[in-house]
């Protein structure tokens, strides 16, 4: 899997849109971005993943750039219990495989 | 969907004892992971548990020291052997299902302290 690189740390206002950004500049050409995100005592959960068209769910936003070397996880309105570490994961799609965590960010949504 | 659960959810145990961690999932899946969580830190893939075979391990973690079983498709164990202060992690069993392999399920985790 290619690595993924993301700041350690953003803030967020409640009710703002918190855009999360990921670089991975590695990623092959039959590879996908996943969003995953830990609450605190919690174990990991899915948010969205994509190839290279803008995705959207109930969850977020996820806007990847036309080179693939980049994207942005957007939580539209984010409320206090968005407040999570969030991973940026490239893998192949439709498999089975491995996921391998980084470092991932640390989003705090404050008052 | 798939709802997991984790046994125990906590321990605190003493060096040198061996403790063995149970992953139930409420529908039969394909691949069933084991990832170690050390204080502070992301999640490392310890293994792949596979059905009716021996897992399948990842660099820096052996079958002595953290034995695996899957005797179906609806349940794991992991062992942490010998353990040492070092060992003191939070450990989560993760699921993936056929009809949605994109989304991987985690359990809850298990939180385990050595003394």
């Amino acid at each position: 899997d290619a690595k993924t690189t993301q700041p350690p740390s953003m803030d967020c206002a409640e009710g703002r849109a918190a855009n999360l950004p990921c670089n991975h500049s590695t990623i092959s050409g039959n590879e996908y971005v996943y969003w995953y995100r830990q609450i605190h005592s919690q174990g990991p959960q899915y948010i969205i993943h994509g190839l290279k068209n803008n995705e959207t769910n109930e969850m977020a936003s996820l806007i990847i750039t036309e080179d693939r070397k980049s994207s942005t996880l957007i939580l539209p309105h984010a409320t206090l219990r968005d407040t999570a570490v969030y991973y940026c994961i490239v893998r192949v799609a439709g498999t089975a495989s491995k996921l391998t965590f980084g470092t991932g960010t640390r989003l705090q949504v404050t008052l | 969907s798939a709802v997991i659960s984790q046994k125990p959810s906590r321990d605190i145990c003493q060096r040198g004892t061996s403790l063995t961690i149970q992953c139930q999932v409420d529908s039969q899946v394909t691949m069933m992971f084991w990832y170690r969580q050390q204080p502070g830190q992301s999640l490392t893939l310890i293994a792949t548990a596979n059905q009716g075979s021996e897992a399948t391990y990842e660099s820096g973690f052996v079958i002595d020291k953290f034995p695996i079983s899957r005797p179906n498709l609806t349940f794991s164990t992991l062992t942490v052997s010998n353990m040492s202060p070092e060992d003191s992690s939070i450990y989560l069993c993760s699921v993936a299902i056929a009809s949605s392999y994109n989304e991987q399920f985690f359990g809850p985790g298990t939180r385990l302290t050595v003394l």
